[in-house]
């Protein structure tokens, strides 16, 4: 399978706890997003790299956030002391940008469900 | 106020039908539109991107009014299998990213 993956699929964790998760782009995409989405409610952009670098963080992402992509392969994001309000579906996309490029079709992953208890 | 506003629906059409839903953006600035469906509990999946000229593909049209800062999509001859949540998609704004709408949803009744 060339598309999108996402690991762990599911996440049950109690408040407080640490959890991580990891998304593997399509290998020729240079550009990888989070994003969350909960029930009702449109993806919710949180952050985007290109390559390596982290170009861009939501400002809505409290400081217990934080995500990597340290080879601009695979990225993974981290919540430090979940709350029941991280419970939600957490997605990953990857799109294949160039400077020009204006229309950046963006693919998803499966998402990792996050259930905070 | 959000950067995409879209109608939640919900759509209930029976099969066969012509269905459209509107999406607005607010940020006039904003370069790219698309839509995505989403099934339930799946990941949203690239529909159609949404060209200035309007596109179509099968029974599907998308058209964009920049004047208006407005997007459209419409379903000629509905099929069950229609039946999804369809999120409108625009890139730009604050931090060129990627703004969702909340999502539309469609049911398609035999």
């Amino acid at each position: 399978d060339t598309g999108v993956s996402q690991d762990p699929r599911h996440k049950i964790t109690k408040r407080g706890q640490n959890v991580t998760f990891r998304c593997d782009p399509i290998s020729e995409h240079n550009r990888l997003y989070w994003y969350r989405q909960t029930l009702g409610q449109g993806p919710e952009f949180l952050t985007y790299f290109q390559n390596e670098a982290q170009l861009e963080k939501s400002r809505l992402l409290s400081d217990r956030f934080s995500a990597e992509r340290p080879k601009g392969s695979f990225s993974t994001l981290e919540i430090q002391r979940t709350e029941q309000g991280d419970s939600a579906m957490y997605l990953c996309a990857s799109s294949l940008g160039s400077g020009g490029a204006v229309n950046n079709e963006q693919f998803f992953g499966p998402g990792t469900r996050l259930t905070v208890l | 106020r959000k950067e995409v506003e879209q109608d939640p629906g919900p759509f209930n059409v029976p099969e066969g039908a012509t269905v459209a839903f509107n999406c607005t953006y607010s940020n006039s600035a904003s370069q790219s539109f698309f839509w995505y469906r989403q099934d339930c509990r799946k990941e949203p999946k690239l529909l159609m991107s949404v060209y200035s000229s309007g596109n179509e593909d099968g029974r599907f049209t998308a058209q964009l009014n920049r004047a208006s800062q407005y997007i459209s999509l419409l379903i000629r001859d509905s099929k069950l299998s229609d039946s999804a949540t369809y999120l409108c998609v625009v890139k730009g704004g604050p931090g060129n990213q990627f703004y969702f709408g909340t999502g539309t949803s469609l049911t398609v009744i035999p």
